[in-house]
């Protein structure tokens, strides 16, 4: 079965430094990953995805993430953290089945970016 | 372009009770799926509905149910609500397809007392 997990419950870091939240991916066959935030009392916000091609992968708000294969990480990064970047985020995989079609994603159980002016 | 609406935003009921909470997704997108977020849970796989069939369920009860519209409206119901129950229900759309991910509502908060 597909999954994703988060090590970190919680990041801390300084604005104005770079900001990793991490991602690793156990799949069956071909990736396809996603990272979501997801602000107090609110729905998830789409950030970025990677479905094939370059391992940069650049999204909103100035993050990106880095697909690894043979690390099987999928980890979100931005060159300098803002007190605006504080929330939760999550990574997510598709899982499989449906004459090949993908349905449900599946993700992990969140990471706490906290960064201090 | 309207996003993922949902209602009520928020929800309070008794235990024993039963909820129904409302989703209409982007135009355009033909699957749903729900989900549970419980405190220091993450997010709970419940339901996809894509053309009016269900497709997939996650690990849950089958007091939980739901159903989707020819519009592609759908809606979850919670039948002998119990306290655990108590969570953020998020709906979120997308087209058929591996490449593309969710656009999420914002949620009903559903207070089970």
């Amino acid at each position: 079965a597909q999954s994703v997990a988060q090590p970190e419950d919680q990041v801390n870091v300084a604005e104005g430094n770079p900001l990793t939240v991490k991602c690793t991916y156990s799949v069956s066959g071909n990736p396809y990953l996603f990272w979501y935030v997801q602000y107090p009392n609110r729905g998830l916000q789409f950030l970025l995805k990677y479905i094939t091609g370059d391992n940069l992968v650049k999204g909103s708000y100035g993050f990106e993430a880095e697909f690894n294969k043979s690390q099987t990480s999928f980890h979100l990064k931005k060159p300098s953290a803002l007190v605006s970047d504080s929330a939760l985020y999550f990574c997510a995989v598709r899982d499989g089945g449906y004459g090949g079609a993908t349905n449900k994603l599946i993700f992990g159980t969140g990471t706490l970016l906290a960064v201090q002016p | 372009e309207a996003g993922v609406t949902q209602s009520p935003t928020h929800l309070i009921k008794t235990r024993g009770q039963q909820a129904t909470l409302r989703c209409s997704p982007i135009s355009g997108h033909t699957s749903v799926y729900w989900y549970q977020q419980a405190l220091g849970l993450g997010l709970q796989f419940l339901l996809w509905y894509d053309e009016g069939e269900e497709r997939n369920r996650g690990n849950f009860p089958p007091r939980f149910s739901g159903r989707q519209f020819p519009n592609y409206s759908s809606e979850l119901n919670v039948n002998a609500l119990e306290l655990e129950d108590s969570a953020l229900y998020l709906c979120a759309s997308s087209p058929l397809g591996y490449l593309y991910g969710y656009t999420f509502g914002s949620g009903t908060r559903l207070t089970v007392v």
